[in-house]
């Protein structure tokens, strides 16, 4: 069955500093791979899809995200972190073989420290 | 322009009783998603709306749950005979049409079963 596996549940990071988010993903076929942002009070945010070519993805907000097919991943990286990154971030994979199901992980909790 | 509204924000209501949650989504937006999210969880799939009709209900977790769409517009999530465990966040999303196109999301409504 297809999955999504966060396997950071918190990560803090100091303000200027380089991050990566870690996702792995479970699916039979190339899968169209998403990241997204929900911050405190607000809706979830789209900050990068990958659908197919390159592999390195541009985002919003000056983050990017690599898949890598041989170890099924898909990790999200930002150069040097501000204090408003502070948020929660999902990685997502969809729509499903035969389905419309998208499948989110459990989600990577950042803080940020001044 | 506006986005994706829920109403309501908050609700409160004790075990048994029915729910109703509203979603308005961005104009002209055909695909509809409701998701739920609990805590510490990711956002768990719930059905799938295009236009008016749900092709994809298989993330309705019982037959307490249901979903109309009406006039390709707003949507309606019922959960009847509430439980304690339906305690969550429910997120709907929109997308110009479906497929692998962005979804933009709601700020959710916060349903608490007492």
């Amino acid at each position: 069955a297809q999955s999504v596996t966060q396997p950071d549940i918190h990560i803090t990071v100091s303000e200027g500093a380089s991050l990566e988010l870690r996702c792995n993903y479970s699916y039979g076929a190339t899968p169209y791979l998403f990241w997204y942002v929900q911050s405190p009070g607000q809706g979830l945010q789209l900050l990068l899809k990958y659908f197919s070519g390159d592999t390195l993805v541009q985002g919003i907000k000056g983050f990017e995200a690599e898949f890598k097919r041989s170890q099924s991943s898909f990790n999200l990286r930002k150069p040097s972190v501000h204090w408003s990154d502070a948020a929660e971030y999902f990685c997502a994979v969809g729509p499903t073989s035969g389905t419309y199901k998208y499948i989110f992980g459990t989600g990577t909790r950042l803080k940020v420290l001044a | 322009g506006a986005g994706v509204s829920q109403s309501p924000s908050n609700k409160v209501t004790e075990k048994g009783k029915d729910v109703e949650l509203r979603c308005d989504p961005i104009s002209g937006h055909t695909a509809l998603y409701w998701y739920r999210q609990s805590l510490g969880q990711g956002l768990e799939f719930l059905i799938y709306f295009q236009g008016n009709s749900a092709p994809d209900k298989s993330g309705l977790p019982s037959d307490r749950f249901s979903a109309e769409r009406t006039g390709g517009s707003v949507s309606t999530l019922t959960i009847q005979r509430t439980q304690q465990e339906d305690s969550a966040v429910y997120l709907c999303a929109s997308s110009l049409s479906g497929g692998s196109g962005e979804q933009y999301f709601g700020p959710g409504t916060r349903l608490t079963v007492t």
